[in-house]
């Protein structure tokens, strides 16, 4: 099956940095979407970005899906930044399949 | 009220119990999904359904059980609990096009002693 590449795995910024994660998956893909899970275990979407560039405040993210990748941006951290970033991605298929998460992306932002 | 409500949100168990998580959602979405979440290993997934006459095994379905009893609900069953299935469990849900959106409930915390 695709195989879904998060780096890196741990993360630690400064309040007000910036940074960058990427994904990388193995396959072609009809779908992939951004996930944020707070320090409470709330998983939240992110951004639904199967290519192109996305923007939403101070995040945003960009994927090059013939080159197998994706990047997401976080400008100007925050404290409530801090959690795991999952990228999942949709094998592509003549019908829908579900996602398939990479392992993940844990950010510590301190103050 | 959250748009997909999971319950129990915690749960301690002994080995070899039953065990229902059940998962409800408001959104009006066609496809359910269940994930099993281990530290460092991501979120897998357990099962899936498409539609109330719809049920897939996912990646990790030994164990488990699955009832699509509505469109709105997609329950959960561990026949014989063991301890490795302690781990931290979501519900999910999506439109049934392209888009495929996907809607976390809060999560189940289940633990096998």
């Amino acid at each position: 099956g695709i195989q879904v590449e998060q780096s890196p795995p741990d993360l630690i910024l400064q309040e007000g940095a910036n940074s960058t994660l990427r994904c990388n998956f193995s396959d072609s893909v009809n779908n992939l979407q951004w996930f944020h899970q707070n320090p409470w275990g709330q998983l939240i979407n992110l951004f639904y970005i199967p290519s192109g560039t996305k923007q939403n405040g101070r995040l945003s993210a960009t994927t090059v899906a013939t080159e197998r990748y994706s990047l997401l941006y976080i400008s100007s951290s925050q404290t409530t930044d801090s959690g795991v970033y999952f990228c999942a991605v949709e094998p592509w298929s003549s019908g829908n399949t579900p996602l398939v998460f990479g392992k993940g992306t844990r950010l510590s932002v301190i103050a | 009220d959250a748009d997909v409500t999971q319950t129990p949100r915690n749960r301690i168990t002994k080995t070899g119990k039953r065990i229902m998580l059940e998962c409800s959602q408001t959104k009006g979405h066609d496809r359910m999904y269940w994930y099993r979440q281990d530290p460092g290993l991501g979120l897998r997934l357990i099962y899936y359904s498409f539609d109330v006459k719809d049920i897939n095994k996912g990646e990790i379905s030994d164990g488990y059980s699955v009832s699509r009893q509505a469109q709105a609900k997609f329950s959960l069953s561990l026949e014989s609990a063991i301890p490795n299935q302690t781990a931290l469990y979501f519900c999910a849900t999506s439109v049934g096009d392209l888009t495929g959106e996907l809607f976390f409930g809060e999560g189940s915390r289940l633990t096998v002693l």
